[in-house]
């Protein structure tokens, strides 16, 4: 167990909604990312949140967006869903800026 | 980012070491090279990294060349739970603490 929790485990939706993505930090780690990991994209870094502030961006899509409250816990905002979409989006978390990250088990999207 | 090249996948018998190799030609001098492996169904997990000297830990050795423009991770007696697919990260120092995964290298143990 990494410490990061990630919920919901799993999501089933339709095209052209809506979905949040929630994570829970280890205790202490003040910094967030997100990953997508689909079949054909492999692992994607997508965002860095470090103390509530954004500090790194990636390829992350503009109908996407994430945030990280004064508690730490960050949440991954998904709108207008397409069908490439659907993959497996990973939150990690890490004490400072750039130490080792710990991920979580991980939300698998699916959407119809 | 600097690009790393691995081998798609390579196959150990269990208690035998194991190197893993990754190419990082592009590598700038501020770049730290980081390990991650997957587990089946799991999130990644964290190896080993290092910046220019070996680095050693609990779960493998980095051996960094001296031009650092290629590294081996050795695994120094496989397990059956060591079968992963294990991603050699470069890690730049300016730009926050994001990972750029490649393609990772399938590592298959066989009893």
């Amino acid at each position: 167990d990494s410490g990061v929790t990630q919920t919901p485990k799993h999501l089933i939706t339709a095209t052209g909604q809506r979905v949040t993505l929630r994570c829970s930090p280890r205790s202490g780690d003040l910094s967030v990312y997100w990953y997508q990991q689909s079949l054909d994209q492999g692992l994607q870094f997508l965002i860095q949140y470090y103390n509530g502030e954004e500090r790194a961006k990636g390829n992350i899509l503009e109908r996407f967006s994430a945030q990280q409250f004064p508690d730490l816990h960050s949440e991954l905002n998904l709108s207008s869903l397409e069908l490439g979409d659907s993959a497996l989006y990973f939150c990690a978390s890490s004490v400072g800026a750039k130490n080792i990250q710990y991920f979580g088990a991980g939300t698998r999207l699916s959407v119809l | 980012d600097a690009k790393t090249t691995q081998p798609n996948s390579m196959e150990s018998n269990e208690e035998e070491p194991v190197h893993l190799p990754c190419n990082h030609s592009t590598i700038s001098g501020t770049d730290y090279i980081h390990w991650y492996r997957q587990l089946p169904s799991q999130g990644p997990e964290y190896v080993i990294h290092g910046l220019t000297s070996n680095v050693n830990n609990r779960m493998a050795s980095l051996a960094i060349a001296e031009d650092r423009k290629s590294s081996t991770l050795i695994l120094h007696r496989a397990t059956l739970r060591d079968a992963a697919v294990y991603y050699c990260i470069l890690q730049p120092y300016n730009q926050g603490g994001k990972l750029i995964f490649g393609q990772g290298t399938e590592l298959s143990v066989k009893p």
